[in-house]
């Protein structure tokens, strides 16, 4: 158990809805990014937080966003949903630091229809 | 060309048998290197660091050229429990971004 949680940890939604995906990140941590995998592929960067701002962006359209707390727990935002974004989205925690180990939790696999 | 690129098998191994993976990444100013594991509908976790000296963790040992641009990972009498995919993983020379190959499939057999 790595202390990474998130929620829902399945979802169906239809093209076009919006979705919001939660993480709370292990304690100590104040450092949260989130990962979109798609099936039989590696985990790619959408974007990272740290102390509640964006601290890096991938290569992921507007209306992928996110926020995080003030108790460093985040969330991931997708507006207009389309089928392409069905994918298992992840968010890794980590500390403060370069090249620090970073702790995924178990993911939010998201069903676009 | 992506930026970290992997095969992505499957290999197919005996039990006790050594495997190598092998791993390209394209940006020279990159500056951390990891190998994660991940099984099936799970996350990734970390396997371990990849330092240009070379490091070794038990069974498994990891090795940098910067030169090539290269990472291996070396299992040596591979284990049931060692079927995964392996990811190899870059970090940016930020330290905040992650990049992922597209992972290789390990199965081991009896």
């Amino acid at each position: 158990e790595t202390g990474v949680t998130q929620s829902p940890t399945h979802l169906i939604k239809t093209r076009g809805q919006q979705v919001t995906l939660r993480c709370s990140s292990q304690s100590g941590h104040n450092t949260v990014s989130w990962y979109q995998q798609a099936l039989g592929q590696g985990p790619q960067f959408i974007f990272q937080y740290y102390r509640e701002e964006e601290n890096g962006r991938g290569n992921f359209p507007p209306r992928f966003s996110g926020l995080q707390f003030p108790n460093y727990s985040s969330e991931l935002n997708v507006n207009a949903l389309e089928l392409d974004d069905s994918a298992l989205y992840l968010c890794a925690s980590s500390s403060p630091g370069w090249g620090t180990e970073a702790f995924f939790g178990q993911g939010t696999r998201l069903t676009v229809v | 060309r992506k930026e970290v690129e992997q095969d992505p098998g499957p290999f197919n191994v005996p039990e006790g048998a050594t495997v190598a993976f092998n791993c390209t990444y394209s940006n020279s100013a990159s500056q951390s290197f990891f190998w994660y594991r991940q099984d099936c509908r799970k996350e990734p976790k970390l396997l371990m660091s990849v330092y240009s000296s070379g490091n070794e963790d038990g069974r498994f040992t990891a090795q940098l050229n910067r030169a090539s641009q290269y990472i291996s990972l070396l299992i040596r009498d591979s284990k049931l429990s060692d079927s995964a995919t392996y990811l190899c993983v870059v970090a940016n020379n930020a330290g905040n971004m992650l990049t992922f190959g597209g992972g290789t499939r390990l199965m081991v057999k009896p």
